[in-house]
C-alpha cells in the first residue's frame, strides 16, 4: 500500500507569514491528492482536490501543488484563523491513504 | 443542503459489534458514493472503506476481516458494521460524501470500546 508521509509534524507561524508544508507519497499518485483541514473538535473540511484545485470556497490564499510523489500545500499571509491540523489524502484509486498531518499553530 | 448525520451507541464493550448509520440528504446514493473515516482521540484519520453509488464496496485492507459497509437508497442510510472490537477501535467516526474526495462530512459520532 502507498503511505502518505507529511512533514513538518507541527510548525508555528506567525500572522501574516506564508507557510508551506509537505506531503510524499511512497509511490506515483500523479495529481491524486487532497489536502483537507480539521480544527479542534470539528469534521475535517475539504480545502484542495486533484492536487491544485481550490475546493468551492476555499480563500485563494491556500495554493497546491506538486505531481508524482511529492506534494505542497502553501497558506499565503497566514491568518489567526488557520490554526489547525492539515491532512493529505491519496484519491482516486483506493485505499485512500491520509498522511499523518501536520499541526499549524500561530504565535 | 447537503448533510450527512452518524448514529449509533457510544460505548461498546470488546469483542462486540459496531453498528453506525449515516443518513443523508441533500444528495442520492445511487448517484453519489459514501466513504467511512475514523479518528482515535488526539491521532490522525483513517480510512475505513466505501460504498460506491453503484453499490460496490471497498475496504482499508487492515480493516477488510471485520468490516461490512452497506445501504438502504431507500432510506437514503448508509450502514457501518465492524465486529471483534477492540480498546484500539475507541474513536471519532465519520462518514463523507465521496465524489473526487471527501467533499462533505458529518459531524462524527464518538465511540468508546470498553467494558
Amino acid at each position: 500500500n502507498i503511505v502518505m508521509t507529511q512533514s513538518p509534524k507541527s510548525m508555528s507561524i506567525s500572522v501574516g507569514d506564508r507557510v508551506t508544508m509537505n506531503c510524499k507519497a511512497s509511490q506515483n499518485v500523479y495529481n491524486n491528492i487532497a489536502w483537507y483541514q480539521q480544527k479542534p473538535g470539528k469534521s475535517p473540511k475539504l480545502l484542495i482536490y486533484y492536487a491544485s484545485n481550490r475546493y468551492t470556497g476555499v480563500p485563494d490564499r491556500f495554493t497546491g501543488s506538486g505531481s508524482g510523489t511529492d506534494f505542497t500545500l502553501t497558506i499565503n499571509s497566514v491568518q489567526a484563523e488557520d490554526a489547525a491540523f492539515y491532512y493529505c489524502q491519496r484519491i482516486y484509486n483506493s485505499p485512500f491513504t491520509f498522511g499523518s498531518g501536520t499541526k499549524l499553530e500561530i504565535k | 443542503q447537503v448533510q450527512l448525520k452518524e448514529s449509533g451507541p457510544g460505548l461498546v464493550q470488546p469483542s462486540q459489534t459496531l453498528s453506525l448509520t449515516c443518513t443523508v440528504s441533500g444528495f442520492s446514493l445511487t448517484s453519489n458514493s459514501v466513504s467511512w473515516v475514523r479518528q482515535p482521540p488526539g491521532k490522525g484519520l483513517e480510512w475505513m472503506g466505501a460504498i460506491w453509488s453503484g453499490g460496490s464496496t471497498d475496504y482499508n485492507s487492515a480493516l477488510k476481516s471485520r468490516l461490512s459497509i452497506s445501504r438502504d437508497t431507500s432510506k437514503s442510510q448508509v450502514f457501518l458494521k465492524m465486529n471483534s472490537l477492540q480498546t484500539e477501535d475507541t474513536a471519532i467516526y465519520f462518514c463523507t460524501r465521496w465524489g473526487y474526495s471527501s467533499d462533505y462530512w458529518g459531524q462524527g459520532v464518538m465511540v468508546t470500546v470498553s467494558s
